[in-house]
Formats: C-alpha cells, structure tokens, sequence
C-alpha cells in the first residue's frame, strides 16, 4: 500500500516547546516538500528537498527546521521561535523536483498551541 | 509568492449542476495542475494539463487552457455532494528547476 504518511494527526504544542511533524513515503520519490495551510487559505511553502541530505528554505522557513537523513522520510521541527504555529501543516512528494511535476500528499497534521 | 489565483472564492449550487472554477496566474508556464482537498485532509491530484494543450478531460472533469489569457477553468459535469470541497491550481513555471507553485483554492458547496 503504497502513499505518504504523517503523524500525528493532532499536536498540541506548549509555550517554549520544539515539536517534530513526522513524514514518511513508501513512493521512492527523491522530491519531498513541507507545507503550511491556515483557515481558507492556500498552501505555503516551507521547505523542501529535491534529494536525500539536501534541503532548501521555502517562502515561510522562520521557525522552522527539518532534515533528509533517509530518502524515505523528511521530519519538520516547529521550534519556539515559531510564534503562531497553529495550523494545519502538509507534506508532499513527487518523483523529481520541479514544477513539472505531480506532487502526491499526506493527510496532514494538524498544530495546536496549548 | 503567489501565482495561480483562484476566481470565485466559493461557489455554491444544487446536486446535478455544473460548476465552473477559474485560475489566472502571472508567468509563461509549462503546465497547469488541479488539485481537490476534501475538508482537514491532504490534496488529491486531480488533472494536469501541458502549455501546448487546449483542453482535456477526464471523467466529468473538463479543464481549459487559455495561454494567451494566462487562465485555465475546470468544469465539473452533473456535480454530486461528494463533490464539495476545495479545488486548487497550481502552476509550473516554464523555467526548469522551478517548483510548483498553489493558488488561494476555491471552496465548492454541492447541495444535495
């Protein structure tokens, strides 16, 4: 069954707190990205990785880290530095990097503070 | 930055219409992509269409290539409540190497 995973499905945050957003794809695909979605809004980018050990700041990076250790997994740590974390983040993947191609998505996580 | 913008923002009809939704974005592009997202999942590719295509179909899905307009439509047939959702285009650059970028999405209410 192949996809992309991610997990939890609900996070909750406290003051001063990091929290990891796992994302995990089964597609072999060497491009993954890391969205962030508000209220009726579309899709920002965060961060993305065109291949394994590379990455690169997206629109919105401020507060935010990830890593690319494994071709198969692209974590996102929200760190305190982050002042509105809520919201609902999205990670995607597509065979190669580009706008010429189809990006497949995960459920999604959902962020709260507390 | 934002390049495909979505017109209208919502749109509500009855179960058995058809409902139309509009993109315009800004650059020469190498192609043009819908995508739906039902409420709190991820997004579902749904159709792309290439710059030298005018139009293309599948299922009760039609989508339209104005290049010279810099716009597309997608024109959902004979809509059912499952249809309710957000729809999104999103735009790739002709430049190569250039990401594919979203637009605000619009919001369709089907009523059954």
């Amino acid at each position: 069954d192949g996809g992309i995973t991610q997990s939890p499905k609900y996070l909750f945050r406290k003051e001063g707190q990091n929290v990891t957003l796992s994302c995990e794809q089964n597609l072999n695909h060497d491009a993954m990205y890391w969205y962030r979605q508000d209220p009726g809004q579309g899709l920002r980018l965060i961060y993305y990785s065109q291949i394994v050990n590379d990455f690169q700041k997206g629109d919105i990076a401020e507060g935010y880290s990830v890593s690319r250790e494994k071709k198969e997994s692209f974590p996102l740590t929200v760190t305190s530095a982050q002042k509105n974390p809520t919201a609902f983040y999205l990670c995607a993947s597509s065979i190669g990097w580009g706008g010429r191609q189809t990006q497949y998505f995960g459920p999604g996580t959902r962020l709260l503070v507390l | 930055s934002q390049q495909g913008e979505e017109d209208p923002q919502a749109l509500s009809i009855q179960e058995g219409e058809n409902a139309t939704m509009n993109c315009s974005y800004k650059t020469s592009i190498n192609n043009l992509q819908w995508y739906r997202q039902n409420s709190g999942r991820g997004l579902v590719h749904l159709i792309l269409i290439r710059s030298n295509e005018r139009e293309k179909h599948s299922g009760r899905l039609r989508v339209t290539l104005d290049t010279s307009k810099k716009s597309s439509s997608l024109l959902i047939t004979a809509s059912r409540a499952a249809d309710t959702a957000s729809y999104f285009c999103a735009t790739g650059e002709e430049t190569s190497g250039s990401r594919l970028t979203f637009g605000e999405g619009t919001q369709l209410t089907v009523n059954p």
